[in-house]
């Protein structure tokens, strides 16, 4: 299986800072990767799939890049309902294995 | 309007069965695939199995294999896991969502499944 790997697991920042969030895979999978965003109690919700490409409805300060093992979510401008967990996921085989999640608290 | 709903969720015992549903609408079914996920409490979220839009191929995680089949009526727009001598590390909030070439796009509200004596 593909392993995925997030870094870090949580942090701590403040209203208006740009947060970066990273993820590597075992093995290239292209663009076959994915970020969602779930909130306490709540499903997940599909933010940028093909690594780069914003899902419907997605406010803009989200944004995701990289390509074969290296990828990177970034909130250019974190607002109050940002503050969840982020998940990455690889598309690229079954299982589509997700990252551990990066908890985003306010500081 | 896509919805997915989960439902037959509940409390069993270790080496007991259990089959989820999930009931979809606004999409047209049998052109997607369709997942579960699973999140067991206070951790991370885990793909448990896909099953194409026509059933032909099913996929799914090493832990449940031979023990969770998934299925689907597409006529009857549903989604289906059955789920045999299940374990306590099977207990976990089950989600369904449709399958697409990236990513899992939609999803339900989640059932619990509670595995314990």
């Amino acid at each position: 299986d593909i392993q995925m790997t997030q870094s870090p697991s949580s942090l701590s920042a403040s209203v208006g800072d740009r947060v970066t969030i990273t993820c590597r895979a075992s093995q290239s999978i292209y663009n076959y990767l994915n970020w969602y965003q779930q909130k306490s109690g709540k499903a997940p919700k599909l933010l940028i799939y093909a690594a780069s490409s914003l899902q419907s409805g997605v406010p803009s300060r989200f944004s995701g890049s990289g390509s074969g093992t290296d990828f990177t979510l970034t909130i250019s401008s974190l607002q109050p309902e940002d503050f969840a967990t982020y998940y990455c996921q690889q598309s690229y085989r079954t299982p589509r294995t997700f990252g551990q999640g990066t908890k985003v608290e306010i500081k | 309007e896509v919805q997915l709903v989960e439902s037959g969720g509940g409390l069993v015992q270790p080496g007991g069965s259990l089959r989820l549903s999930c009931a979809t609408s606004g999409f047209i079914l049998n052109t997607n695939w369709l997942t579960w996920v699973r999140q067991a409490p206070g951790k991370g979220l885990e793909w448990v199995a896909n099953i194409k839009v026509d059933g032909s191929e099913k996929n799914y995680v090493d832990s449940v294999k031979g023990r969770f089949t998934i299925s689907r009526d597409n006529p009857k727009n549903s989604l289906y896991l059955e789920m045999n001598s299940l374990r306590v590390e099977d207990t976990a909030v089950y989600y369904c969502a449709r399958g697409r070439p990236f990513g899992e796009d939609y999803w339900g509200q989640g059932t619990l499944v509670t595995v314990s004596s």
